[in-house]
């Protein structure tokens, strides 16, 4: 596509509950990313893929949050057994040689 | 961890004047980035910076890549209302999209017609 798509746009979890967060990157893009972006913050960056290899996932918070990319297009970031804290808004973006394309982002609230 | 400090948290200013924000690292990037975020959407790439002391434009914005490579600078001329939002600068230690951004906190800006 044109661009990074991410849905949900919008996601309000009980606590408690699984969520999965899902990017579409722009096609042919090698690189993808993960970032967490609280309130008021800049982005923190979660993980990242390059093609299906997870190569880097030193920013995930705890081993609740699990990121995959099987196929190297698509990517799932899902969050076990959500916690206040884990309100944030997820961006994810894709590259390739030049610099990042961000999405939209999904923002996540846990109640 | 690697962190930016980045100042001014937010400015109101009006319509025509220039803005000027800042970041700081107590590390070394070799990449420098300016980052708009517009609410509800993602940041969107202002300008670039790939060498020490190096100073580029963009239309009324320009950022420069300190010569310490631990700072950089966005001015901001003659402002109008739709530059409005949050402005973020990010630290990257190669170039190219393989690595990761240090995003500072953001400025926020708020322009007064």
């Amino acid at each position: 596509g044109a661009g990074v798509s991410q849905s949900p746009r919008y996601k309000v979890a009980k606590r408690g509950q699984d969520v999965a967060l899902r990017c579409d990157p722009i096609s042919g893009h090698v690189s993808l990313f993960w970032y967490q972006q609280a309130l008021g913050q800049g982005p923190e960056f979660l993980t990242y893929f390059q093609n299906e290899a997870q190569l880097d996932k030193s920013g995930l918070p705890s081993d609740r949050f699990f990121a995959e990319r099987p196929e190297g297009s698509v990517s799932t970031l899902k969050i076990q057994r959500t916690q206040q804290e884990d309100s944030a808004v997820y961006l994810c973006a894709s590259s390739a040689a030049g610099g990042y394309t961000f999405g939209s982002g999904t923002r996540l609230t846990v109640v | 961890g690697q962190q930016l400090n980045q100042s001014p948290q937010s400015m109101f200013i009006q319509e025509g004047e220039d803005v000027s924000m800042n970041c700081t690292s107590s590390s070394i990037f070799n990449t420098w980035l300016w980052y708009k975020q517009d609410p509800g959407e993602g940041p969107v790439l202002l300008i670039a910076l790939y060498k020490a002391g190096e100073l580029t434009s963009n239309g009324r914005l320009t950022a420069q890549f300190g010569i310490t490579r631990k700072d950089s600078f966005l001015n901001i001329s003659a402002s109008i209302p739709s530059d409005v939002g949050i402005y973020f600068c990010a630290g990257q230690l190669g170039p190219g999209g393989y690595n990761k951004l240090i995003f500072g906190a953001g400025t926020r800006l708020a322009v007064h017609p």
